[in-house]
């Protein structure tokens, strides 16, 4: 069975873009959950989508989005790119949530200059 | 405010002992927990889980251990080998809360051959 895949999985980008991260989950998992992880705040939650719905969200500004489609892929979006949005952003999926384990992508590394 | 805490950023040990990995949390509503394992460039991987209707979970080398009543856990590895070197985070959930994690910062152990 294939993992969770992410792409690209390095990006550079500059102040006051956006970006477009893709997650792909395992085959027949319908829950995907974000995190970011930087070195000072460690791995946060961004939110999580199931069957195209957001169903739980974390503490991040509106300018953090994302989406599910029908076949469980999926995207986030970040826009007006600031210089603490540097860094690794990792997507999870499972089968439908806890106590189902998250398996975790390597995550795409994102550089904003 | 962190409500899951690892208070030790790095771990040594030498092979065939035993780690030692330890865990607070704050948030009494947590109820179920988790330890990834995270080597560079890859996402983490799950490792073990406990609920909290328990006070101990073994899987081969791995035993976790909960103390509800001081908000503590801790991961075990015996006997540590150097291919366990790697950063440690364990993760806490609310149950019905989906696929929600709350991480700890990490601990990065060092296996000696």
């Amino acid at each position: 069975k294939a993992g969770v895949t992410q792409t690209p999985r390095y990006l550079i980008k500059t102040r006051g873009q956006q970006v477009t991260l893709s997650c792909s989950p395992i085959s027949g998992h319908r829950s995907v959950s974000w995190y970011q992880q930087t070195p000072g705040q460690g791995l946060q939650f961004l939110f999580e989508y199931f069957s195209e719905t957001q169903r739980n969200k974390g503490n991040f500004p509106g300018r953090f989005s994302g989406r599910q489609f029908s076949n469980s892929r999926s995207e986030m979006n970040v826009s007006t790119l600031e210089l603490g949005d540097s860094a690794l952003y990792l997507c999870a999926s499972s089968l439908q949530g806890i106590p189902d384990t998250q398996y975790f992508g390597p995550g795409t590394r994102l550089t904003v200059l | 405010d962190q409500q899951v805490k690892q208070n030790s950023p790095s771990l040594s040990v030498q092979e065939g002992r035993i780690s030692i990995l330890n865990c607070d949390y704050t948030n009494s509503m947590f109820d179920y927990f988790l330890w990834y394992k995270k080597y560079p460039a890859e996402g983490p991987t799950f490792l073990i889980s406990i609920s909290s209707i328990k006070d101990k979970n073994e899987d081969g080398r791995f035993t976790v251990f909960l103390n509800k009543s001081a908000k503590h856990l801790s991961l075990h590895i015996v006997p540590s080998q150097p291919g366990d070197s790697a950063v440690y985070f364990c993760a806490a959930s609310v149950d019905n809360a989906g696929n929600m994690l709350t991480f700890g910062g990490g601990t990065r152990l060092m296996v000696k051959p």
